[in-house]
């Protein structure tokens, strides 16, 4: 296993319009996160997963956004109803329990 | 309330030159990790180092160096002889609740330009 993946890696959109992006840890770490970074800011956490249970949800996280990890491998980040305020860099990272966060190559968003 | 401040918003240097990221924190837990990452024009982010509150021995990786002081709050990184592979924005975070596997908390992120 090399890494954290995600796909797609670009995605283009129109403003009113659902996406769904998917990320695939590595294949031993039972968490989970979802980060979302604009441009020149650092990321900013979204909600964290260990194995299928969403344990935190951050604020930011407004109720157009969902997170699933069924199985606690991969997961999905679904936008319903996007806005232009949702362009960003959503970034995946996967741990064991109580070691380093890894990140996967990020989804970067543009809603039109 | 956990933060992470990151000063400088962009440094510019000429290869060779000895460089220094500062990161200052806040956080009211007794233990907590800190980290940096590197994230190069690809955008993905590169895990550097984790330092745990309790440990506050510096560390030194081939060019990189890292000086942790908690009667500062600082966790600050430096890069000797930069190269022009150097060239990043680099990440200050931090972990609270005595596990590193927690949510991060980044900081706004340093711009690092290594001109040849």
């Amino acid at each position: 296993d090399t890494g954290v993946s995600q796909d797609p890696r670009h995605k283009i959109t129109k403003r009113g319009q659902n996406v769904t992006f998917r990320c695939d840890p590595i294949s031993e770490h039972n968490r989970l996160y979802w980060y979302r970074q604009t441009l020149g800011q650092g990321p900013e956490f979204l909600t964290y997963f260990q194995n299928e249970a969403q344990l935190e949800k951050s604020r930011l996280l407004s109720d157009r956004f969902s997170a699933e990890r069924p199985k606690g491998s991969f997961s999905t980040l679904e936008i319903q109803r996007t806005e232009q305020g949702d362009s960003a860099m959503y970034l995946c990272a996967s741990s064991s329990f109580v070691e380093t966060q890894y990140f996967g190559p990020g989804t970067r968003l543009l809603v039109l | 309330a956990q933060k992470v401040t990151q000063a400088q918003t962009e440094i510019s240097v000429v290869e060779k030159e000895d460089v220094t990221l500062d990161c200052v924190y806040e956080t009211r837990d007794t233990t907590y990790y800190l980290f940096w990452y590197k994230q190069p024009p690809s955008g993905e982010l590169v895990f550097l180092i984790r330092r745990n509150s309790f440990d506050e021995q510096n560390e030194i990786s081939g060019r990189y160096s890292w000086n942790f002081q908690k009667s500062t709050s600082s966790f600050n990184f430096t890069i000797t002889a930069s190269q022009v592979v150097d060239s990043a924005v680099y990440f200050c975070a931090l972990s609270e609740g005595g596990t590193s596997g927690s949510r991060l908390t980044f900081g706004e992120g340093t711009q690092l330009t290594v001109n040849p």
